[in-house]
């Protein structure tokens, strides 16, 4: 069966550090990964979207890598701070509009 | 201001009643989709749309119906077949390859 996995448990790490949250999925074979911030009582917020032939992409903090042989993207937060306690979710596209479907987010806690 | 509009943000609902949340864009965008989200769980897909007058059942379907008639809307309607609707609903939008734009969520209750 299809199933996109990320770290249930929250992560706490000390500000200033790097963050890393993974994403796993099996048999699916996505066009496009994307993550997402949700806070609390709040829709999701789109942060990045990288494609099946992309390896890495950066904005500013953020940096995303795709994997398509492990199966597998990590998101990683640098210099991290208080404000970026959330929670995180990736999410797979499999082409045009199909299927957006999201993992079940891991949170994130950045102790000053 | 370009978005994406979910009402009523809190909907309060008896056994056995059909309530119908509300989504609008004014993002031009042909996709839109409705998840649903229970406290400490991940975005389950309960229907998208990618263009008017057509869509399609997601992971989660049963107990909900939808339309779409325009491509600025799609009301998302829980029937009193739906056994546990109390959740957070969250609808979103998007070009096609692009991210999604996601509404501020509707929190339905059963009472």
């Amino acid at each position: 069966s299809q199933k996109i996995e990320q770290n249930s448990e929250a992560l706490n790490i000390q500000e200033g550090k790097t963050a890393t949250l993974t994403c796993n999925y099996t048999n699916y074979s996505p066009a496009y990964l994307q993550w997402y911030r949700q806070d609390p009582g709040r829709g999701p917020v789109f942060l990045l979207l990288i494609r099946e032939n992309e390896k890495e992409k950066r904005k500013e903090r953020l940096k995303v890598t795709f994997d398509t042989t492990l199966k597998q993207s990590l998101f990683h937060i640098t210099a991290s701070q208080p404000a970026d306690s959330a929670t995180y979710l990736c999410a797979l596209g499999t082409g045009g509009y199909q299927k957006v479907t999201f993992g079940t987010g891991t949170k994130l806690q950045v102790i000053p | 201001d370009g978005g994406i509009t979910q009402s009523p943000k809190y909907l309060f609902r008896k056994e056995g009643q059909n309530v119908t949340l509300s989504c609008e864009q004014n993002l031009n965008h042909d996709a839109m989709y409705w998840y649903r989200q229970d406290p400490g769980q991940g975005l389950r897909l309960i229907y998208y749309s990618q263009i008017v007058n057509d869509f399609q059942k997601g992971d989660i379907a049963e107990g909900y119906s939808v339309s779409r008639e325009k491509k600025e809307s799609f009301p998302l309607t829980v029937t009193s077949a739906q056994k546990n609707p109390t959740a957070f609903y969250l609808c979103a939008s998007s070009s096609r390859l692009r991210e999604a734009f996601f509404g501020q969520g509707t929190r339905l209750t059963v009472v």
